[in-house]
Formats: structure tokens, sequence, C-alpha cells
């Protein structure tokens, strides 16, 4: 199976300014057929489903603010908040999808407002 | 509108079963893959369940032998039965669509519905 971990578990962040979420899956979610990393990232605020941001490591959904960026290949994910809003506050996670249909999410990063 | 809501949660004693819907509008059920994640209180969120749009299942090894997920084309909706529940089943749980156009991303999700097992 495919562990994900994440760092660090919580974060604040001055408003306006960058945050950095950072993911690890155990192996590779790299598919070399389509060179597509097979990694989601999702925001949940407190009382409310997750809401997909980012998915293929790097393409934002559509209507995501594009303060939101994804990078990183193969192992090693960012989730980046370039400038950290009122309403960025929330819980992040990752999730691989290369084992389909054995799905895995890590384990979340908070941010909150410093 | 696309969207997705689930109902059927509930207290439940340990042992007992229950039975989740997710009623599913502006798309149809069948012909995407759908899932369930859950959420304990507190904590992170868990894969449960997929269903994929020719019939396949497929299970976290958590659940297996005690849920079962499946749908009705005709009421488009999806389902899961949770059978001989235990204490660390109680979560929201929530059903998602899995959006094979993004990977298998999940792209649409419910709000949820709380199950509580507990004598």
């Amino acid at each position: 199976d495919i562990v994900m971990t994440q760092s660090p578990d919580s974060l604040a962040v001055s408003l306006g300014e960058r945050a950095t979420i950072n993911c690890k899956s155990s192996q590779s979610v790299l598919y070399s057929s389509n060179n597509k990393n097979y990694l989601a990232w999702y925001q949940q605020k407190p009382g409310q489903p997750p809401k997909l941001l980012i998915y293929w490591a790097s393409t934002r959904e559509s209507g995501v603010p594009d303060r939101f960026s994804g990078s990183g290949s193969g192992t090693d994910f960012t989730l980046t908040i370039s400038s950290l809003q009122a309403e960025d506050v929330a819980v992040y996670y990752c999730q691989q999808y290369y084992s389909t249909p054995l799905f895995t999410f890590g384990p979340g990063t908070k941010v909150d407002i410093k | 509108e696309v969207q997705l809501v689930e109902s059927g949660g509930g207290l439940v004693q340990p042992g007992g079963s229950l039975r989740l819907s997710c009623a599913a509008s502006g798309f149809t059920v069948s012909s995407n893959y759908m899932s369930w994640v859950r959420q304990a209180p507190g904590k992170g969120l868990e894969w449960v369940s997929v269903i994929y749009s020719g019939g396949s299942t497929y299970y976290a090894d958590s659940v297996k032998g005690r849920f079962t997920i499946s749908r009705d084309n005709s009421k488009n909706t999806l389902y899961l039965q949770m059978n001989s529940l235990r204490a660390e089943d109680t979560a929201v749980y929530y059903c998602a669509r899995v959006a094979r156009a993004f990977g298998h991303a999940f792209d649409i999700w419910g709000q949820g519905t709380m199950v509580t097992v507990s004598s």
C-alpha cells in the first residue's frame, strides 16, 4: 500500500504571507506512460466536506484561486498558498490515486492565521 | 446543479447494520465511478469503497466483508450497506464522484452523514 505523509502537522502564517505544505508518498506516483503524477490536494474547512483544489499534482480545479499552486513529482510534493487569506484557514489533505482502486489520503495539515 | 446528498446515518449498536444513501443530481451515477470516504471525529479522511461504472467494487481492508457498495440506476442513487458495525466505524460518511478526467481525483462531495456506533 502507498502511505502518504504530510508536514508540518500544522502551521500558522500571517495574512498575506506564504504557506507551504509538504506531502510525501512511500513510492512514486508518477505514471511513466503519460508522465503524470497521480496526486491531488483537497481543502476542508470546519464543518464542510473536502473540496478538490488540485489534481495531477499541479493542475488547479476550475474556480480555485491562483494563489494556490501545486508542485513536485515522483514522491515529493508541495502545496503553496502564495498569499494567505482569512478564508484559507482549513485542513489540507494530499491524496494519491496511483494505486487506484485503492486510494490513500495524507493525515492532513492544519493552516491557521498567526 | 451537480450535487450529492447523503442520508441514512444515525446511532446504531455494535454489531448492528445501517444503509447509507447518496442521491445524485446533475449527473448520472451509473456513468461515473463513485466512492465513499469517511472521517472519524477529529481525524483525517479514510477511503472506504468505490464502485466503477462497469459495476466492479473495491473496499478498504478495514471494511472488507462487512460493507457493500451498490447503486440504483433508476433512482440515480449510491448506497453503502454497513453490517457488523464496530465502534471504530463511527464517522461522518461522505459520498464522492471520482473524476476520471482528472485521473481519479474526487471532484464532487456530499455534505456527509454521521454514523455513531455505540451501546
